[in-house]
């Protein structure tokens, strides 16, 4: 079974806040990590594709770091906005497979 | 650029019923996804495709077909709908070192 796994499941902090997420997957036939952001009645858009062990990836205010050798990829949000809230996806791309199978979100509500 | 575009955007279906959703992406990508949307449990892969011809079941494919006889459509059938099968279902392609683009959702009710 592949579980993909994010933590928490909701997350809320006031504006200004700097908050950061989990994802933990299995790490054999690892391949890449994907990170989306996923508004209300939105489509998924990506933040993020990571591939090798110790890539930190950077855009604006969110960042994210992986451990592909743990099986693990956390997601930094500095400062953040009412415009942040959304539900934070992650996604497991494997080598042998090609699929992308995702966690169940961390969905984030910012307070003004 | 359109992207990757889903058909229909709403359906309401009877039990029983059958129905085939498009996907068209016009990016030249070479895999393609289908993905259910149920509350809490986020997306769930139900087949996907890495090429013309090429299909493979995900984490929930019973009850539903695919086939990808040209590269830029992929389609879901629903053979025999269930209300089960009520949910938003997304399509998305990417190659294999990109990131994944979505379409913009099928809203299907099974009564």
């Amino acid at each position: 079974i592949l579980n993909v796994e994010q933590s928490p499941q909701s997350l809320h902090v006031q504006e200004g806040d700097s908050t950061n997420f989990t994802c933990s997957f299995p790490s054999s036939n690892f391949y890449a990590l994907h990170w989306y952001r996923w508004e209300t009645a939105k489509s998924p858009e990506a933040l993020f594709v990571m591939t090798l062990n110790g890539d930190e990836k950077k855009k604006g205010r969110i960042s994210a770091t992986l451990n592909t050798k743990e099986g693990y990829s956390y997601l930094y949000i500095k400062g953040s906005q009412p415009e942040d809230s959304a539900t934070y996806l992650c996604a497991l791309g494997r080598v042998y497979n090609n699929d992308m199978r995702f966690g169940a979100g961390t969905r984030l509500t910012v307070k003004p | 650029n359109a992207g990757v575009t889903q058909t229909p955007k709403f359906r309401v279906l009877k039990t029983g019923q059958s129905m085939t959703l498009l996907c068209a992406q016009d990016m030249n990508h070479e895999y393609m996804y289908w993905y259910r949307q149920d509350p809490g449990m986020g997306l769930r892969l139900i087949h996907y495709s890495v090429g013309e011809g090429t299909t493979a079941k995900g984490e929930v494919p019973d009850g539903y077909n695919v086939s990808r006889l040209k590269k830029q459509n992929f389609l879901l059938g629903l053979e025999s709908a269930a209300p089960s099968q009520t949910s938003v279902y997304f399509c998305a392609s990417r190659t294999r070192d990109s990131e994944a683009f979505f379409g913009q959702g099928t809203r299907l009710t099974v009564v």
